[in-house]
């Protein structure tokens, strides 16, 4: 089973910054929040990770909360290209683990003109 | 260009038959994935493979078979035991031996299969 939580779906006006939530209150401390999207009937992308504290890249931002039972994925102006469904996870990033990702359902972002 | 490559993006086959679907990457990844994809849902893990000649079962391994000669592909085969083959299959891959775990996973175009 999925480790995260997040809303099935959301809506962002075009060019506005869309922040997606997730719920991750079990986690643990060596476990790492990664973020991935997939657009309709691709393989997912890769977006960003972090362990507790904020990230930034070329695609997004990730806030991760103190406590880092919940974090947020912010789009910082959002295009009509960004509509995909987004997937947060929590895995271990070195050791132990094979790596292998648990997708939930994720959050279907449609962006909107 | 480096990628994951995977053939073809539609299959259709008849019940009953056996199907490989291809996929080869040119990252120099040791570690590489195979996960399906039901309408609505996440993606769940098939087998995996950490490095050639070896790989492990993942959540519903049952009905498929892989190999892992070359490093570069991974071949999966749906076998006529599988009994809800149709589905989106993803192929992944990752950096092995990253601080002796793995890294982030990147991802192949997916072959759609739909057994008639």
């Amino acid at each position: 089973d999925a480790k995260t939580t997040q809303p099935t779906s959301m809506d962002c006006a075009e060019g506005r910054a869309a922040n997606l939530p997730c719920n991750h209150s079990t986690i643990s401390g060596n476990e790492y929040v990664y973020w991935y999207r997939q657009i309709h009937s691709q393989g997912p992308q890769y977006i960003i990770h972090g362990l507790k504290n904020n990230e930034t890249n070329e695609m997004a931002s990730l806030i991760i909360t103190e406590d880092r039972k919940s974090s947020t994925l912010i789009l910082p102006h959002a295009t009509l290209r960004d509509t995909a469904v987004y997937y947060c996870i929590v895995r271990l990033r070195y050791g132990g683990s094979q790596g292998n990702l648990i997708f939930g359902k994720g959050t279907k972002l449609s962006v909107k003109p | 260009d480096g990628g994951i490559t995977q053939s073809p993006k539609y299959l259709f086959r008849k019940e009953g038959q056996n199907v490989t679907l291809s996929c080869e990457q040119n990252l120099n990844h040791d570690a590489m994935y195979w996960y399906r994809q039901d309408p609505g849902q996440g993606l769940r893990l098939i087998y995996y493979s950490q490095i050639v000649n070896d790989f492990q079962k993942g959540d519903i391994a049952e009905g498929y078979s892989v190999s892992r000669e070359k490093k570069e592909s991974f071949p999966l085969t749906v076998t006529s035991a599988q009994k809800n083959p149709t589905a989106f299959y993803l192929c992944a891959s990752s950096i092995f031996g990253d601080r002796g775990g793995v890294g982030e996973q990147f991802f192949g175009p997916g072959t759609r299969l739909t057994v008639l």
